[in-house]
This record gives structure tokens, sequence and C-alpha cells, in this order.
């Protein structure tokens, strides 16, 4: 079954506690991508990646890191969270930029 | 913000009545897709429209695009309870930019 598959779908961490979310995709998609949603702000891209170490930062990247050594594999990585980063984020996976995207079912981070 | 915006932000209607709701965007496209969202789910895509194209449709959806306005509208025909969500249109050339979402609600 095609399919992104993010974790964990919930995590409540402390500031400053270093997290990785990760998320996998098994279609063999090249564009991969992060967004955080938030009431009122809709859905923001944090960093997307077009293909195997290729990243680049999408609208609000400020606090996060990705890497993509793998096709498959694009995690997110706060270094030192805050409670501003408290939201909802989706992974999601597309064969290109503009093409039809799948997305994860999501991880909801409250950070206290 | 590049972020696009959809109108109206929220609408209510009787099943079985028709459901319009638009997207206006700031960028030149490649395409446009429109995405659907039940509550704190993950999206899911619903309909891709290319730049050269000016209606499109999917079973009860219809889509239209005007790039000279760059607006484009979602019509769902005969609307069902479990077409309740929220609808986001999804656009952008070298970055994908997500409108704010239109929250649909069907009341039986």
């Amino acid at each position: 079954e095609a399919q992104v598959t993010q974790n964990p779908r919930y995590l409540i961490t402390v500031t400053g506690k270093k997290l990785t979310v990760t998320c996998s995709q098994n279609m063999n998609h090249e564009y991969m991508s992060w967004y955080r949603q938030d009431p009122g702000l809709g859905l923001r891209q944090i960093y997307y990646s077009m293909n195997v170490e290729v990243t680049d930062k999408g609208d609000v990247p400020e606090g996060y890191k990705v890497s993509r050594k793998e096709k498959r594999n694009f995690p997110l990585i706060l270094e030192s969270p805050s409670p501003n980063q408290t939201s909802l984020y989706f992974c999601a996976s597309s064969l290109q930029m503009n093409t039809e995207a799948f997305f994860g079912q999501g991880t909801r981070l409250t950070v206290v | 913000s590049q972020q696009g915006e959809e109108d109206p932000q929220a609408l209510s209607i009787q099943e079985g009545e028709n459901a319009t709701m638009n997207c206006s965007y700031k960028t030149s496209i490649n395409n446009l897709q429109w995405y659907r969202q039940n509550s704190g789910r993950g999206l899911v895509h619903l309909i891709l429209i290319r730049s050269n194209e000016r209606e499109k449709h999917s079973g009860r959806l219809r889509v239209t695009l005007d790039t000279s306005k760059k607006s484009s509208s979602l019509l769902i025909t005969a609307s069902r309870a479990a077409d309740t969500a929220s609808y986001f249109c999804l656009e952008g050339a070298q970055k994908l930019v997500f409108g704010q979402g239109t929250r649909l609600t069907i009341n039986p």
C-alpha cells in the first residue's frame, strides 16, 4: 500500500530537548516536504527536498533542520524545541514538486 | 506572506445542495491542486488542474482556473454529510503554497 508514515503521532516534550520526527515513504518519490499547521495560519511549508541530498528552506524554516540521506526518509529535527513550535506537523511526498502529494497522518507536537 | 486566500473561510449548507469555494493565489503556477482534510488528519488529494486548462471534472467535483485573475474555484455538487471537511488549494512553481482553507459543513 502506497503511504507516507510519520512517527510519532503525538509527542509532548520540554523546551530545549532535541527531538526528531521521522517520515518515510514507499513510493520512490523524489519530492518530500514538511508543513506545520496552526489555527488561523493554515499550512506553511518548513523545508522541502527535491531529491537525495538536496534540501531547501520553505516559508518557516527557523528552528528546524532536515536531512535527505536516502530517498525514502526525510526526518524533521528540532535541535532545541520551544513552545512556539507547538503545532501539528505533516510530511508529504510526491513524484515531483507539482504532482499529486501524499500526506502522512500528522504529528501533534506540544512543547512545554 | 505568499499564502493564497480562500473564500469563504467557512461554509455551511444543507445536504444535497452545491458548495462552491474559491482560491486566489499570488505566484505564477504550473498547476493548481485541491485537497481535503478531515478534522486534523492528513490531507487527501482531490484534483489537479494544469495552468493551460480552464475546467476539469472528477465525479461530483468541478474545478475551474482563471490564470488572468489568478483564481480557482471548486464546486462540489449534490453534497453529502461525508463532504464535511476543510478544503485547501495548493499552488506554486518554485515553492508550494497552501491557501488558508475553507471549512465546509454539510447539515443533514
